[in-house]
């Protein structure tokens, strides 16, 4: 079965600076997706950022980026110039079409200190 | 831009009763999906819909559980007789087909349920 770990239960980081959350799967297939998700305090969840295992280049969306090393299953993501937004639960998701679902983490708080 | 939209979005009921919880997912997407939150741990996967039929679920989804889409628009959970472990945030998402951005799961803002 596939597993995803999130090993930092919780994280805090000076507004402005860089933040890396860490994110390791377990699977033995070849081709899946993954995700990071952002829940507020709200605990709507907003989708940060996608990474398709077959593609070698790592996934960025401003501020936020990915580092994929798929032969370590790790998928960490880097907050650059944190912001005071950015706090909240991040969850790293692994997806695989057959079996057709999300499998979480456990998740990391995030706290952004000013 | 399109969204998931839930109802109601919290939900409270006395152990033993029928709860049913509802979701209009994106128009245009096919795959329905049910997951639940205890507060404070991770998000567990109950149920997958496609095709009007079920196409995966987890140890969760018992008997007690069942999904339906009586509509071309709304998605439901219903849940038969509520325990006290059933209190949860429940989210309904939906994806569309395969294909570039397809696995991506778009989230409702989920429906508390808090089962006295």
């Amino acid at each position: 079965a596939q597993t995803v770990t999130q090993s930092q239960p919780e994280m805090s980081v000076q507004e402005a600076e860089t933040v890396t959350l860490s994110c390791t799967y377990d699977t033995s297939e070849s081709d899946y997706y993954l995700f990071w998700y952002k829940q507020p305090p709200s605990r709507q969840m907003i989708l940060v950022i996608r990474q398709e295992a077959y593609k070698q280049q790592n996934a960025t969306e401003n501020r936020f980026s990915v580092n994929f090393q798929k032969a370590a299953k790790s998928f960490s993501l880097k907050i650059s110039d944190s912001q005071l937004g950015d706090a909240a639960m991040y969850f790293c998701a692994y997806f695989m079409e057959y079996g057709n679902k999300l499998v979480f983490g456990a998740g990391t708080i995030l706290r952004v200190k000013s | 831009e399109p969204e998931v939209t839930q109802t109601p979005s919290h939900q409270v009921t006395q152990m033993g009763q029928e709860v049913i919880l509802r979701c209009v997912p994106i128009s245009n997407h096919l795959y329905f999906y049910w997951y639940r939150q205890i507060l404070g741990q991770k998000v567990e996967f109950l149920v997958s819909f496609y095709n009007n039929e079920i196409s995966e679920k987890s140890e969760i989804f018992d008997d007690q559980f069942s999904v339906e889409r009586p509509d071309g628009s709304n998605f439901t959970l219903k849940i038969r007789s509520t325990k006290l472990e059933d209190s949860a945030m429940y989210f309904c998402a939906s994806r569309e087909y395969e294909g570039a951005g397809g696995y991506e799961q778009f989230f409702g803002p989920g429906t508390r349920l808090t089962v006295l």
